[in-house]
């Protein structure tokens, strides 16, 4: 167990729908990731927060937004969804900038 | 821009042999830090060795040590005394840092190594 916990593990939803994925980092973290994983893509880095404040953007789409809270857990919003949304993400956090990230077990988006 | 490049979409190695999954980095920031992740078929990501690129030592882990070779931009993953619940997905990331040293936080990772492991 990795410390860090996201929810929900599964969610099926329909096209054009909005989901709200949660992650609490492990005790501690003040950073926190968003990634996505693919079959075509690979892992892909979404959007990074570190104690707050968002620190990197990545491959995100204007249809995702996040949001890190005060007391460090973070949400990721998924809008307007596509087939193509479909993905694993994964969550992950770390003490640092410099330190290991530790992930979540991620959840799975399908979009029907 | 970082990028990462592994070149085995799957690897076979028997129990108790030991296993190198290659890893060759790009980038031209400063100083940066390689990690190994493993995927099991459940999915969740396990962190499972780390390397700084200012390190002298090579990193090791338990049966997990990392061959860095920093003029050859490389950092393979080796696995010593294969055991069957080895088999998984390995994924090579780095993160790099600006020249001020400071850490771009975000991994990139390489597209990853199916390793199986036979009995």
């Amino acid at each position: 167990d990795s410390g860090v916990t996201q929810t929900p593990k599964h969610l099926i939803t329909a096209t054009g729908q909005r989901v709200t994925l949660r992650c609490s980092p492990r005790s501690g973290d003040l950073s926190v990731y968003w990634y996505q994983q693919s079959l075509d893509q690979g892992l892909q880095f979404l959007i990074q927060y570190y104690n707050g404040e968002e620190r990197a953007k990545g491959n995100i789409l204007e249809r995702f937004s996040a949001q890190q809270f005060p007391d460090l857990h973070s949400e990721l919003n998924l809008s307007s969804l596509e087939l193509g949304d479909s993905a694993l993400y994964f969550c992950a956090s770390s003490t640092s900038l410099d330190t290991e990230a530790f992930f979540g077990q991620g959840t799975r988006l399908t979009v029907v | 821009a970082q990028k990462i490049t592994q070149t085995q979409p799957g690897m076979f190695v028997q129990e108790k042999e030991a296993v190198t999954l290659d890893c060759t980095y790009d980038t031209s920031d400063p100083s940066y830090g390689l990690f190994w992740y493993k995927q099991p078929s459940s999915g969740e990501m396990i962190f499972l060795i780390y390397q700084g690129s200012y390190d002298q030592q090579n990193a090791t882990e338990g049966r997990y040590s990392l061959n860095f070779q920093k003029a050859r931009k490389s950092a393979n993953l080796v696995i010593s005394a294969s055991q069957l619940g080895d088999s998984a997905m390995y994924f090579c990331a780095m993160r790099a840092s600006n020249a001020g040293g400071t850490s771009y936080g975000k991994l990139t990772f390489g597209q990853g190594t199916i390793l199986t492991v036979h009995p």
